[in-house]
């Protein structure tokens, strides 16, 4: 059983479109993450999540916003996509806010 | 030190031998250290959590140290087998939200 599951797994789309990324874990955990790996391989918190509360890393555009329709699924959506959020984008749950289990990653191509 | 920095960041090791690579991170508001193994084609797994000053923790053939006060964490790999082969990524937390990643160290075991 797959723990941490994103779809899909590639995505290639054209500029100024309006995409969604999601996940869902099957952990029961309680807090949940968006990661970006940029073009030098950086891993970068874009958002975590609890069922209380949204953490936003300020340096994430306003044209990303995560979505969780319960506590199992948080989802990524992204508006007026640019050549520049082309990354692989991973999810991930914790059960404490450390330990850390990531889905397998969404590769994002904009065109 | 702003940053997680990792060196080196890549190292390619003798199968048999032993090698260790080093995690620096600033010192203030520490929380917790993690490391992740993370294999080409997959998603990043969780190797050790790591909380207090002079922790020391083992898996198998791999070992990590801790050092808050100066901040830097060693991962030691004894008789590095193929199977070694991968990114090893440290991440530094300053709470549940507030995580660093460094950019990994590439392992390369030669047989």
């Amino acid at each position: 059983d797959t723990a941490v599951s994103q779809t899909p797994k590639y995505l290639v789309t054209q500029m100024g479109n309006d995409k969604s990324i999601k996940c869902e874990q099957n952990l029961g955990h309680d807090t949940m993450y968006w990661y970006k790996q940029d073009s030098k391989k950086f891993l970068k918190i874009m958002f975590s999540y609890n069922n209380k509360e949204l953490i936003i890393n300020e340096t994430v555009p306003n044209r990303f916003s995560p979505k969780s329709p319960d506590k199992a699924h948080l989802n990524l959506h992204i508006n007026s996509l640019e050549l520049g959020d082309s990354a692989v984008y991973f999810c991930a749950s914790s059960p404490t806010g450390i330990e850390q289990y990531f889905g397998p990653g969404t590769r994002l191509t904009v065109t | 030190i702003l940053n997680v920095e990792q060196s080196p960041q890549s190292l390619h090791v003798q199968e048999g031998d032993s090698t260790n690579f080093t995690c620096s991170f600033p010192s203030s508001n520490f929380y917790a250290l993690h490391w992740y193994r993370w294999e080409t084609a997959k998603s990043p797994e969780a190797l050790f959590v790591m909380t207090l000053n002079g922790d020391e923790k083992k898996k198998g053939r791999i070992s990590a140290t801790l050092n808050t006060k100066e901040g830097y964490s060693y991962l030691y790999i004894k008789g590095s087998q193929p199977e070694d082969s991968a990114t090893y990524l440290c991440a530094k937390y300053s709470s549940a939200s507030k995580i660093i990643f460094g950019s990994g160290t590439r392992l390369s075991i030669r047989p």
